[in-house]
């Protein structure tokens, strides 16, 4: 399995403010994807990023909110722009490995105030 | 992506097996089991996968019944450290990227 490292591992924000969260993988990778953990919550997808692409994202997540990017095969961003208390999250990345399965990252704990 | 049903809780005494169940009799042929766990705080870990027989590696083993509706995970010799939430997720890879975590269980290790 690959070894997936996340900055910051948490911040606290202020409202109205953005963060971007990087995402590093020790090997290349094809796909990369980003998830949010809610508090007391499940995870869900917020968008799938491919290299030299445009980042394909899930029902009730846009770009201008969450811009994506991903310059190469083992490095990502994910921005929380203008960020509002309900933004406070955990935000991780992972990577699909070569059974379809995933590996994910710490996870970037956010708090906004 | 097949739904899946699982239990809310469980809890197994340190050093017996853990079985975890898992129901998903709507998964198509094509789909795969997977299940993940998540310590507290942590990003999920990838456990094990399987479509019909059944599957062992060095964290645990995961049987799945002839008819595919259901499966069982199975920690051998559960320690302290497994406690977490499980999540058993259909998954027919492919295009179809998209992992759906559900509610999963909660396995408590009691010592």
């Amino acid at each position: 399995s690959a070894v997936i490292s996340q900055k910051p591992s948490r911040d606290i924000c202020q409202r109205g403010t953005s963060l971007t969260i990087q995402c590093q993988v020790d090997s290349q990778v094809t796909m990369m994807f980003w998830y949010r953990q809610q508090p007391g919550q499940s995870l869900t997808l917020i968008a799938t990023a491919n290299q030299g692409s445009e980042a394909t994202y899930e029902s009730g997540f846009v770009i201008d909110k969450f811009p994506i990017s991903r310059p190469n095969l083992t490095f990502s961003t994910l921005t929380v722009s203008n960020m509002s208390p309900e933004d406070s999250s955990i935000y991780l990345c992972s990577m699909r490995g070569d059974s379809y399965e995933q590996y994910f990252g710490p996870g970037t704990r956010l708090t906004v105030t | 992506d097949a739904k899946t049903t699982q239990p809310t809780s469980m809890d197994c005494a340190e050093g017996r097996a853990a079985n975890l169940p898992c129901n998903h009799s709507t998964i198509s042929g094509n789909e795969y089991v997977y299940w993940y766990r998540q310590i507290h705080s942590q990003g999920p870990q990838y456990i094990i996968h399987g479509l019909k027989n059944n599957e062992t590696n060095e964290m645990a083993s995961l049987i799945i019944t002839e008819d595919r509706k259901s499966s069982t995970l199975i920690l051998p010799h559960a320690t302290l450290r497994d406690t977490a939430v499980y999540y058993c997720i259909g998954y027919s890879g492919g295009s179809n990227y998209k992992l759906t975590f559900g509610k999963g269980t909660l396995l408590t290790v009691n010592p």
